[in-house]
């Protein structure tokens, strides 16, 4: 398994703010992904951090909003930009340490609520 | 492409069984279960493999049919820490994200 740890575990922002969550691994993983999860709904990929180059963003995200840092193969940033009432939610940060048969793994969370 | 999970929910006695189903309209090379409880983390079941047998978590096991694209997710004598919101989840791309879908909220009452 992989201990995931999230930083803010939650936090109140004021709309045109902008916050950084924080996502240290216990151990090196090869793959890191954020995920959103909005009240009531299912995970969506927000886009996957990739080590030492740009992350790559599934369609409906942009860097300019939710621009990913990855300086290593344990800790990954996400910034949620700008932000509205519409980007309240949970943000996840998951991991999976080799293949793609391997088990993926979810950080705590971070719960964002926009006023 | 996101999976198709069946039913949305469902509510259980103690004790009573149920079964979750999970399929896409792509092929499959794994499918993976997780239950998240309310206010928390998903958490990793189980994984299915293609050509993998049936897998097992306490009571909970899971089915794997290739050639349909599916899985079920069978919940036998269930208790009440079984309450939760089950989703599945497939692979895809290069990197092998998961994509998931819209969960099956499952109450088990007294």
């Amino acid at each position: 398994s992989a201990v995931i740890s999230q930083k803010p575990s939650r936090d109140i922002c004021q709309r045109g703010t902008s916050l950084t969550i924080q996502c240290q691994v216990d151990s090196q993983v090869t793959m890191m992904f954020w995920y959103r999860q909005q009240p009531g709904q299912s995970l969506t990929l927000i886009a996957t951090a990739n080590q030492g180059s740009e992350a790559t963003y599934e369609s409906g995200f942009v860097i300019d909003k939710f621009p990913i840092s990855r300086p290593n193969l344990t800790f990954s940033t996400l910034t949620v930009s700008n932000m509205s009432p519409e980007d309240s939610s949970i943000y996840l940060c998951s991991v999976r340490r080799g293949s793609g048969t391997d088990t993926q793994y979810f950080g705590p969370g971070t719960r964002l609520t926009v006023l | 492409q996101q999976p198709v999970q069946s039913p949305q929910a469902v509510i259980l006695r103690e004790g009573e069984d149920a079964v979750i189903n999970c399929s896409s309209s792509k092929a499959l090379y794994s499918v993976h279960w997780y239950r998240q409880k309310h206010g928390e983390a998903p958490v990793f079941l189980m994984i299915l493999l293609k050509g993998g047998e049936q897998m097992r978590h306490e009571k909970i096991s899971a089915s794997f049919n290739e050639k349909k694209q599916q899985s079920s997710l069978y919940l036998t004598a269930s208790q009440l820490s079984y309450s939760g919101t089950y989703f599945c989840g497939t692979p895809g791309g290069s990197n092998y994200k998961l994509t998931f879908g819209k969960g099956t909220l499952l109450t088990v009452n007294p």
